[in-house]
């Protein structure tokens, strides 16, 4: 069973420019979670993409966007970079059941580190 | 809102010494609480969790026992190593509601044990 894995590792781009993510989710898992990590800050949630479409996002603007995959695999976009986009991004996956449940246990990723000069 | 509270960091311990991280939180509903470990250069691992009052994680030597009355889910650890050094983050998820499996953290507590 293969775990979450991220790409790139390092990013390096310049203020304005347009950057994309990748993550393909643990295999079985059907749901996908980006977060914001800030140096020496706890992870904050972007968004949750669940059957391809955005199911949640947290308190970040229209420039940050994603998309899933039909084989659950996710991106995440962000546009018009400002230097406090810096940061560790990380993907998420965990199983959503088709009910009410949910399984609770979310495997992350290692990250991609971006610095925006 | 929710939002989870850790203790003031860093922890700096010798092997074998008794841990404790603090960590409150504030949540509608019944939360279902996790702990997670960040070695230097990687994503997070989840070290323990607990779903509902009483409930005690436990892993690696590592315990937390969720407490509904004082809202808390303090880390404890009875012989701490080296290899634990790390950064602790305590999180909580609520069920329901728009953002399914959203993870709230903490600001993280860094530990660093010496020999």
């Amino acid at each position: 069973e293969t775990g979450v894995t991220q790409s790139p590792t390092h990013l390096i781009k310049t203020r304005g420019q347009q950057v994309t993510l990748r993550c393909s989710s643990q295999s079985g898992h059907n749901t996908v979670s980006w977060y914001q990590q800030a140096l020496g800050q706890g992870p904050q949630f972007i968004f949750q993409y669940y059957r391809e479409e955005e199911n949640g996002r947290g308190n970040f603007p229209p420039r940050f966007s994603g998309l899933q995959f039909p084989n659950y695999s996710s991106e995440l976009n962000v546009n018009a970079l400002e230097l406090d986009d810096s940061a560790l991004y990380l993907c998420a996956s965990s199983i959503r059941l088709a009910g009410p449940g949910w399984r609770d246990t979310q495997y992350f990723g290692p990250g991609t580190r971006l610095t925006v000069l | 809102g929710n939002s989870v509270t850790q203790m003031e960091g860093p922890v700096t311990l010798s092997e074998e010494a008794f841990l404790t991280i603090n960590c409150t939180y504030t949540a509608t509903g019944y939360p279902s609480l996790f702990w997670y470990v960040q070695y230097p250069g990687e994503g997070l691992q989840l070290l323990l969790k607990a779903t509902k009052a009483d409930d005690k994680g436990s892993n690696k030597g590592f315990e937390a026992t969720y407490r509904k009355e004082t809202t808390s889910f303090h880390l404890e650890k009875g012989s701490v190593q080296v290899s634990d050094s790390a950064v602790y983050f305590c999180a909580l998820r609520t069920a329901g509601g728009t953002s399914y499996g959203k993870l709230t953290f903490g600001q993280g507590t860094i530990l660093t044990v010496h020999p």
